[in-house]
């Protein structure tokens, strides 16, 4: 397994706080992405990098915004959540072929 | 451009045959397959590239029609492990941004 670790895993916070999530790799893989996942709607592309301080958006990119500033971290966050993004979030390697995902992360926003 | 996926849920009995299908408006340049258990990050199942080839996983296997932009996933003589929800991801142009459809929750019975 790819060594992808997210944190936190859980997290409840109040509409209108920041909120950072956190991606770290240890398989040196170029690509790396963030998910969303809601009942109904499958995972959805948020963002996506391709390299350090390289990154692109996805399908439901406002109100969000990434960072990565070394190989093994990238990072999402929320400027000012709102209840909408209440969800549960994945972050993904890319290996040679396949995407590799994390545990997740649960986000609740009150 | 998130792919389109039927159908939506199937429930089976252990030894029956299922297929998952996924679609694409635009030319696909690869069709991932991945397979998620209730609590628990998706985990890949296999890769088709162009050209059509067809490749398979244990009693899992898959085909991809380039021209259609559709492929389909057969699940042959289904086991009660095979319960869960399958996600096809879909590249466009080699762009390396995976796109999901919203799953096909499959539930096999004794």
């Amino acid at each position: 397994d790819a060594g992808i670790t997210q944190s936190p895993r859980h997290k409840v916070t109040e509409t209108g706080t920041p909120v950072t999530l956190r991606c770290h790799q240890t398989e040196n893989h170029r690509y790396m992405y963030w998910y969303r996942q809601d009942p109904g709607h499958g995972l959805r592309l948020i963002h996506y990098s391709y390299g350090v301080k390289d990154t692109d958006k996805g399908e439901v990119s406002d109100g969000y915004s990434v960072s990565r500033s070394k190989t093994e971290d990238f990072l999402l966050t929320l400027e000012s959540a709102t209840s909408s993004q209440t969800s549960v979030y994945f972050c993904a390697t890319r290996g040679p072929g396949e995407l590799f995902f994390g545990e997740g992360s649960r986000l609740t926003v009150l | 451009q998130q792919p389109v996926q039927s159908p939506q849920a199937v429930i089976l009995r252990e030894g029956e045959d299922a297929v998952i299908n996924c679609s694409s408006s635009k030319a696909l340049y690869s069709v991932h397959w991945y397979r998620q258990k209730h609590g628990e990050a998706p985990v890949f199942l296999m890769i088709l590239l162009k050209g059509g080839e067809q490749k398979g996983h244990e009693k899992i296997s898959a085909s991809f029609n380039e021209k259609k932009q559709q492929s389909s996933l057969y699940l042959t003589a289904s086991q009660l492990s095979y319960s869960g929800t399958y996600f096809c991801g879909t590249e466009i142009g080699g762009g390396n941004d995976m796109r999901f459809g919203a799953g096909t929750r499959l539930t096999v019975k004794p």
